[in-house]
């Protein structure tokens, strides 16, 4: 149980294009999803926190107007890079949590900004 | 202000030796929980084990074992016999407890694992 899929697992879009990443918990409802940010040989960082039906939660240094973020049901959750740049280039893994407070990842989208 | 270093950036070791990453973590907080994860190049992240502020005891799991101590605020972790597939990266993280209504996890910047045959 508590699986957590992300579509698609990697993207690769041209300069000034947006791209949108789904996140889905699979057999469980998700309260809360997470968006984190990857590059190469670093570590996540939190980029947002998402409620169902609650406007998102940003970091700060995350852009909210270039990081849309929409958790619209109880199991899915999109982030769309909006106007994406080689420098937004990166891993980006949702993680969800149900009930509880453990939070369950999905296997992360590699987007390459070309 | 939550805290996990990692002072270990990249570890190398031959097949069959004994390894330990090692994590030290801040909080204020008196009930949070310790993660380990493993990444492999696939990029997914695995979950290792979980432990919560108020169980001390070491963890053995086939050839991985973890070692709390609360009085150094340390979480480290010993791959024992080590092989080839152990290589990746691993990242210890600290949940708080609560944080308005959920709780975040704090990662450290991850040790990579490379174990050569």
């Amino acid at each position: 149980g508590a699986v957590v899929s992300q579509h698609p697992s990697w993207v690769i879009c041209k300069s000034g294009t947006s791209v949108k990443i789904e996140c889905r918990s699979l057999d469980f409802q998700a309260t809360t999803m997470f968006w984190y940010r990857q590059f190469p040989k670093q570590s996540l960082m939190l980029m947002a926190t998402s409620n169902e039906g609650s406007k998102a939660t940003y970091e700060q240094g995350v852009e909210k107007d270039k990081f849309l973020i929409n958790h619209a049901s109880l199991t899915l959750s999109t982030l769309t890079v909006t106007s994406a740049h080689p420098e937004d280039s990166s891993f980006y893994i949702c993680s969800a949590t149900g009930t509880g407070y453990e939070q369950y990842f999905g296997p992360g989208t590699r987007l390459t900004v070309t | 202000a939550q805290k996990v270093t990692q002072a270990q950036t990249e570890i190398s070791v031959v097949e069959k030796e004994d390894v330990t990453l090692d994590c030290v973590y801040e909080t204020r907080d008196t009930t949070y929980y310790l993660f380990w994860y493993k990444q492999p190049p696939s990029g997914e992240l695995v979950f290792l084990i979980r432990r919560n502020s108020f169980d001390e005891q070491n963890e053995i799991s086939g050839r991985y074992s973890w070692n709390f101590q609360k009085s150094t605020s340390s979480f480290n972790f010993t791959i024992t016999a080590s092989q080839v597939v152990d290589s990746a990266v691993y990242f210890c993280a600290l949940r708080n407890f609560m944080n308005s209504g959920y709780s975040t996890l704090t990662f450290g910047k991850g040790t990579m694992l490379l174990v050569s045959p």
